[in-house]
């Protein structure tokens, strides 16, 4: 079972660059999140989604984008990277509001 | 407003020691749900317990177990005879039951568990 994807695992950007991690996950969750992880931060949520067609804003929304056109995915986008945007950032999904969270194995993006 | 303390950053022990991880929480809602995750040093996020405000019975599997006390506000972490692949950081998690509820998350206990 795939549970939950995400991809690209690493990128490297430069300042300015623009990019999009995509989460999949294979489980029919309604919810999905992502998160960033910094050192001495824990796990801060960005955008959220409650349903296909839906995002939300999380702690830390400012110099990203999502979306869920497709109940499956998750995208989350940066239009113009930031050094401060360098981080590891996970997507997870869950089947009901407070369930369990299902993670994706994470993705290092490094902005010079 | 949902909030995960989490007041210890680091601990080191030595192997088949005890050793409790504390987190603290705060909300006002008489509802919510309390996490424990693991992230070993392979960077995975691993669900470990979830407990709703309602069931304060004590948990145990293995060597792991939870006390959760509503009195104080929190839900600790006590492994029993660490083990070396028990390192890990460990994080706590708030969640409420509101239309837009998400998982609030403490900054992470890392524990290093020496042979």
């Amino acid at each position: 079972n795939a549970g939950v994807t995400q991809t690209p695992k690493f990128r490297v950007l430069k300042t300015g660059q623009s990019m999009t991690l995509l989460c999949a996950q294979d489980m029919n969750h309604e919810y999905m999140y992502w998160y960033r992880q910094d050192p001495g931060m824990g796990l801060r949520l960005i955008h959220y989604s409650v349903g296909e067609g839906t995002t939300a804003k999380g702690e830390v929304p400012d110099g990203y984008n999502v979306s869920r056109l497709k109940k499956q995915n998750f995208l989350l986008g940066l239009e113009s990277a930031a050094p401060s945007q360098t981080s590891v950032y996970f997507c997870a999904s869950s089947f009901w509001r407070s369930g369990e969270l299902f993670f994706g194995e994470g993705s290092r993006l490094t902005v010079l | 407003a949902q909030k995960v303390t989490q007041a210890q950053t680091e601990i080191s022990v030595v192997e088949k020691e005890d050793v409790t991880l504390d987190c603290v929480y705060e909300t006002r809602d008489t509802t919510y749900y309390l996490f424990w995750y693991k992230q070993p040093p392979s960077g995975e996020l691993v669900f470990l317990i979830r407990r709703n405000s309602f069931d304060e019975q004590n948990e145990i599997s293995g060597r792991y177990s939870w006390n959760f006390q509503k009195s104080t506000s929190s839900f600790n972490f006590t492994i029993t005879a660490s083990q070396v692949v028990d390192s890990a950081v460990y994080f706590c998690a708030l969640s409420l039951t509101g239309a837009n509820s998400k998982l609030t998350f403490g900054k992470g206990i890392t524990l290093s568990v020496r042979p």
